[in-house]
């Protein structure tokens, strides 16, 4: 699976936008772009996932470059709950034993 | 939606004992469970992969004799850790997706903290 890069920490304001970027410079045509998240001490939950479209969904919206190079996960309005280490994991679909390999992340602190 | 559960949450056990935790995929069937585990601001890594019916398949570097997976059934996979030592002492998440689906997301434990003292 192609390799991701993104930022290590990020802070937002409760109540603007939240904007994760990550960058998948090594993507391939069939891989799909995945974001999770992790709050502490719990396990990770899905949040979106997009192959070349914009998707959005209740959570979040997900914006993916004509290149696809690169991605940003946008929370519209944050909440302190949206505190998490935010994962962005590129994927090559090959089955339900297809694996996720989880990076680093960015930790999302959002502040009052 | 799809909900995986774990259990227990958290375990405290003495070195040199086992411990075994489950997974379970509550509302729906899973050929497939993936185990994780967790060290404090780390990141998951991908320790197997469990098969319903058949032998896991292990990650490089990951003792196949010291964390015994069993999948039984298509809702359930277990996780024991034998003879742990305090470097086992981690957080493990098991996951799942619902079967025939490559396409859909993996739903994931609350994960158990496991002690060894």
């Amino acid at each position: 699976d192609a390799k991701t890069t993104q930022p290590t920490s990020m802070d937002c304001a409760e109540g603007r936008a939240a904007n994760l970027p990550c960058n998948h410079s090594t993507i391939s045509g069939n891989e799909y772009v995945y974001w999770y998240r992790q709050i502490h001490s719990q396990g990770p939950q899905y949040i979106i996932h997009g192959l070349k479209n914009n998707e959005t969904n209740e959570m979040a919206s997900l914006i993916i470059t004509e290149d696809r190079k690169s991605s940003t996960l946008i929370l519209p309005h944050a909440t302190l709950r949206d505190t998490a280490v935010y994962y962005c994991i590129v994927r090559l679909l090959t089955g339900t034993a297809s694996k996720l390999t989880f990076g680093t992340g960015t930790r999302l602190q959002v502040t009052l | 939606g799809a909900v995986v559960s774990q259990h227990p949450s958290r375990v405290i056990c003495k070195s040199g004992t086992s411990v075994k935790i489950e997974c379970r995929s509550l509302d729906f069937q899973a050929t497939t469970m993936f185990w994780y585990r967790q060290f404090p601001k780390k990141s998951l890594m991908l320790m197997a992969t469990s098969n319903e019916g058949s032998k896991a398949t292990y990650e490089q570097g990951v003792e196949k004799d010291k964390f015994l997976i069993n999948h039984a059934s298509l809702t359930l996979s277990t996780l024991t850790v034998t003879s742990a030592h305090p470097e086992d002492s981690s957080f493990y998440i098991c996951s799942a997706r619902v079967s025939g689906t490559g396409l859909s997301p993996l739903h994931f434990g609350n994960g158990t903290r496991l002690t060894v003292t």
